[in-house]
This record gives structure tokens, sequence and C-alpha cells, in this order.
């Protein structure tokens, strides 16, 4: 079975820090990861993947995630956070056994001025 | 490029009542999904199309939850009878292969509230 944990509820950072949002998974094969924003009364949008090659990636909005096979973790990182990346984020993984995108159970972000 | 539509954006209906919702996928694009989201958890995958064909459904309440998407294209996804547990947010979503590596595209979802 495939499964995704984010273990934080909540980050608080203040703006113009650095944020880490972690996410750890657990899954049999080469995993597909993924990281997907929610707004507000929105859908889900994506921020970036990692498939394979360089372990740090970069996405949208200037966020960035590092895959660590050992630790099996992709956490996302952003050097300086905006009062405006205030949302709800998630972190999915996908593997070909199984090939549906399982989400994790969201991590809001609040950013404050 | 427009996006995937959803309809209705809520719906309020009491329990063992029905519900339907629909959705239009981007156009060309011929994976569709259908996700259950309860507030404070991630979207639950239901079911999964390839065109017009069911690649999962392995996670769909199939006693009370049907879906069809019969020319390929736009979807319905109903519950008879709705049960209070069945409140959440509804997201539609597409992806233009249903390729392991591929980012899947939202609409904006249906909230669904059972009383």
């Amino acid at each position: 079975a495939q499964s995704v944990a984010q273990p934080e509820d909540q980050v608080n950072v203040a703006e113009g820090n650095p944020l880490t949002v972690k996410c750890t998974y657990s899954v049999s094969g080469n995993p597909y990861l993924f990281w997907y924003v929610q707004y507000p009364n929105r859908g889900l949008q994506f921020l970036l993947k990692y498939i394979t090659g360089d372990n740090l990636v970069k996405g949208s909005y200037g966020f960035e995630a590092e895959f660590n096979k050992s630790q099996t973790s992709f956490h996302l990182k952003k050097p300086s956070a905006l009062v405006s990346d205030s949302a709800l984020y998630f972190c999915a993984v996908r593997v070909k056994v199984y090939n549906k995108l399982i989400f994790g159970a969201g991590t809001r972000l609040a950013v404050h001025p | 490029e427009a996006g995937v539509a959803q309809s209705p954006r809520y719906k309020i209906i009491e329990k063992r009542q029905s519900v339907a919702f629909w959705c239009n996928p981007i156009s060309g694009h011929a994976t569709l999904y259908w996700y259950q989201q309860i507030l404070g958890q991630g979207p639950k995958l239901l079911i999964q199309f390839q065109n017009n064909g069911v690649v999962d459904d392995s996670q769909l309440p199939k006693d009370r939850f049907s879906a069809e998407r019969l020319k390929g294209v736009d979807s319905t996804l109903k519950i008879q009878p709705a049960k209070l547990e069945d409140s959440a947010v509804y997201l539609c979503a597409s992806s233009l292969e249903g390729g392991l590596n591929e980012k899947l595209f939202f609409g904006s979802g249906t909230q669904l509230s059972v009383l």
C-alpha cells in the first residue's frame, strides 16, 4: 500500500522568513511525488513534482522541494515567505503498481506580517 | 485555456435524498477523477476514468455512489441515498493521459452538506 504523512497540521511563519512544510511517504517502488496548494473556496493547484533526477526541484511561486530517498521525505521549502502564501498544502504520491494519486491530510500554512 | 468546470458550487440536502454533481474536464483530457475531500482530510480518490472506461473505483461506495462518463467527456457523480457522513467537498480533476508523472487540474469543487 502507499501512504503519505504530513506531520504538522499547521505551520506558522513570519513574512520574510524561510518556510518548510514536511512530508514523508511510504510506497513500494519508485515514487512520483507532488505538492499541491489549495486557496480558500478553490480547487487544488499544482506546485511542483519529483519524477527522477536532481533531488531539488523548483516549482511555481518560488517554491522548491527536496527529495530524500533515505529518509523517504519530500519537504516543501521557500526561502522567503509571503503573506499570500497562506493556504492549505497537500503532498501526494503515485506509484506504478497502483497508478492512483494519494494525498496527505494537508498542512495549513499561516504567514504573519 | 478553460479549466475544469463543476456544478453546482454548493448543495444542501437531507439524508436519504439523492444528489448529482456534474464535471466538464479540460478539452482533450482523457483521464477524469472524482475525489472526496472531508473537512480536515486530504482528497480521497473515488473513481478514475480513462476516456469512458473505469480505471479504478475501489474506494467508491457502490451501494450508494455511482458515476458515469458516457461519451468520454463530461461526467456525473450521483449519491442515492445520501448519508450524513457524505458531507464533503467533491472535487473533479482531469489530466491529459493519466500518466504517472502528469499533474492533475482540479475544478473548484461542489460542497455538499447533508442534514
